[in-house]
C-alpha cells in the first residue's frame, strides 16, 4: 500500500514557541490531506483539511491561527502550532487520499510541550 | 449525536478466546464506507478493512471477520482464537460521500488479551 510519513515522530518543545510537522505521501501525489489530533486514551479528532494550492479547510472549534496548515505541494502538507502552550500537547496524526480515494495515515508525531 | 458508537470501551478476555467488538455507525448518506483500524501502544494506526456501503458480503480474513448489518447500522469486528499481539485501541470509523471523504472515528475499544 500507499505509504505515509511524518516528521519529526517526537518533539518537545517550550512553551511560547512554534513547531512545524511535516506530513509525505512517499509513493504517491494527494491533493488532500488530512490531520488528527488524539489526546491520551481518546479517539482520533479531524482538525482540518488541508487542500494543495488552496486554503485549509478547519472543523468547528479547531483555531486556524493557532494551527497553521500549508499544502504546498502535491506530496507535502505541514500543520506549525503557533504559540505552543502544555495544553496542545497531544499525538497528531496525518492522512492522504490517493487518486483512488483510498486514505492512508502517517505514523503520527506526538508533541510534548513544556 | 454520535456518528460512529463504540459502546464497549474497554474488554479483557483471556488468550484463545473468541471477542466480538461493537461498531454503530449513523449516517444518511448512501454512499460510505466503513472502516476499522488497529492502535498499538506505538500509536500507529493499522488498517484492516474497508468496506462500502453496497457490499453487505461478510467478510474474513485469517482470525479477523466482519459483520456489516445495514438493517441495524452495525459493522461488528471478531476476532477468533484472540492472542496476546491483539491487545491494542481498535477503532470503527465512518467516511460519507458528502463529507468529502473525511473519516470520522468512533471513541474505540481497547482490548486486553490475558495470557
Amino acid at each position: 500500500g500507499a505509504v505515509v510519513s511524518q516528521h519529526p515522530s517526537w518533539v518537545i518543545c517550550k512553551s511560547g514557541t512554534s513547531v512545524k510537522i511535516e506530513c509525505r505521501s512517499l509513493d504517491f501525489q494527494a491533493t488532500t490531506m488530512f490531520w488528527y489530533r488524539q489526546f491520551p486514551k481518546q479517539s482520533l479528532m479531524l482538525m482540518a483539511t488541508s487542500n494543495e494550492g488552496s486554503k485549509a479547510t478547519y472543523e468547528q472549534g479547531v483555531e486556524k491561527d493557532k494551527f497553521l496548515i500549508n499544502h504546498a505541494s502535491l506530496t507535502l502538507s505541514t500543520l506549525t502550532v503557533t504559540s505552543a502552550h502544555p495544553e496542545d500537547s497531544s499525538f497528531y496524526i496525518c492522512s492522504a487520499i490517493t487518486g483512488t480515494y483510498e486514505q492512508y495515515f502517517g505514523p503520527g508525531t506526538r508533541l510534548t510541550v513544556t | 449525536a454520535q456518528k460512529v458508537t463504540q459502546a464497549q470501551t474497554e474488554i479483557s478476555v483471556v488468550e484463545k478466546e473468541d471477542v466480538t467488538l461493537d461498531c454503530v455507525y449513523e449516517t444518511r448518506d448512501t454512499t460510505y464506507y466503513l472502516f476499522w483500524y488497529k492502535q498499538p501502544p506505538s500509536g500507529e494506526l493499522v488498517f484492516l478493512i474497508r468496506r462500502n456501503s453496497f457490499d453487505e458480503q461478510n467478510e474474513i480474513s485469517g482470525r479477523y471477520s466482519w459483520n456489516f448489518q445495514k438493517s441495524t447500522s452495525s459493522f461488528n469486528f471478531t476476532i477468533t482464537a484472540s492472542q496476546v499481539v491483539d491487545s491494542a485501541v481498535y477503532f470503527c470509523a465512518l467516511s460519507e460521500e458528502t463529507r468529502d471523504d473525511k473519516i470520522i472515528f468512533g471513541k474505540g475499544t481497547r482490548l486486553h488479551i490475558l495470557p
